[in-house]
């Protein structure tokens, strides 16, 4: 199976601030990188899907980047509403996996 | 628009078994990919079986051989049986649609609890 990490695991930002996470796998994932966003109590939301491609509805100051091994999640602006944990997952192969998760909190 | 609903969480003891249902409107089940993913308390997201618009299935190996995942088209609904459960199987259980490489809509989830 492909194996999944997040860096950092958590991160304290204010409003305003850009945030940037990383995801990397175990091997290739070529541009199958997907990203959620999940609230507490809520159930994830697809944000990023193919690493770059931004899901209908999502807010443009979330963007994508990266192939092969690395990638990551950009905030260019950290909004009330963007306080959440991310998830990054990969669809390269037929068994999915997640990443751990990286949870943004409020500084 | 698109709707999961799951059902069929409960209370179980170790080494039984229980069957979840998600019922899906807006969308049909045998045209989409749709998995199976959980989420044990407190803890990350855990993809556990996916079915196929062809199908055909594929399950994580935690739980090949205990689980299978199948679909009743008539009644549009997604299955999961569960057997030879364990205490590491205690999650919210939830099913979402795959759409290109992700998964767009999630059902609210189904909580298993195996205790004795």
């Amino acid at each position: 199976d492909i194996q999944m990490t997040q860096s950092p695991s958590s991160l304290s930002a204010s409003v305003g601030d850009r945030v940037t996470i990383t995801c990397r796998a175990s091997q290739s994932v070529t541009s199958y990188l997907n990203w959620y966003q999940q609230k507490p109590g809520k159930v994830p939301k697809l944000l990023i899907f193919a690493a770059t491609n931004l899901q209908r509805g999502v807010p443009s100051r979330f963007s994508g980047s990266g192939s092969g091994t690395d990638f990551i999640l950009t905030i260019s602006s950290l909004q009330p509403e963007d306080f959440a944990t991310y998830f990054c997952q990969q669809s390269y192969t037929t068994l999915l996996t997640f990443g751990p998760g990286t949870r943004v909190d409020m500084k | 628009e698109v709707h999961l609903v799951e059902s069929g969480g409960g209370l179980v003891q170790p080494g039984g078994s229980l069957r979840l249902s998600c019922a899906a409107s807006g969308v049909s089940v045998s045209d989409s990919y749709m998995n199976w993913v959980r989420q044990a308390p407190g803890k990350g997201l855990d993809w556990v079986s996916v079915i196929y618009a062809g199908g055909t299935t594929h399950h994580a190996d935690s739980v090949k051989g205990r689980f299978i995942i199948s679909r009743d088209n008539s009644n549009n609904t997604l299955h999961l049986q569960m057997n030879s459960l364990r205490a590491e199987d205690t999650a919210v259980y939830h099913c979402t649609r795959g759409l290109g490489d992700g998964m767009d809509v999630w059902g609210q989830g189904t909580t298993v609890t195996v205790s004795s």
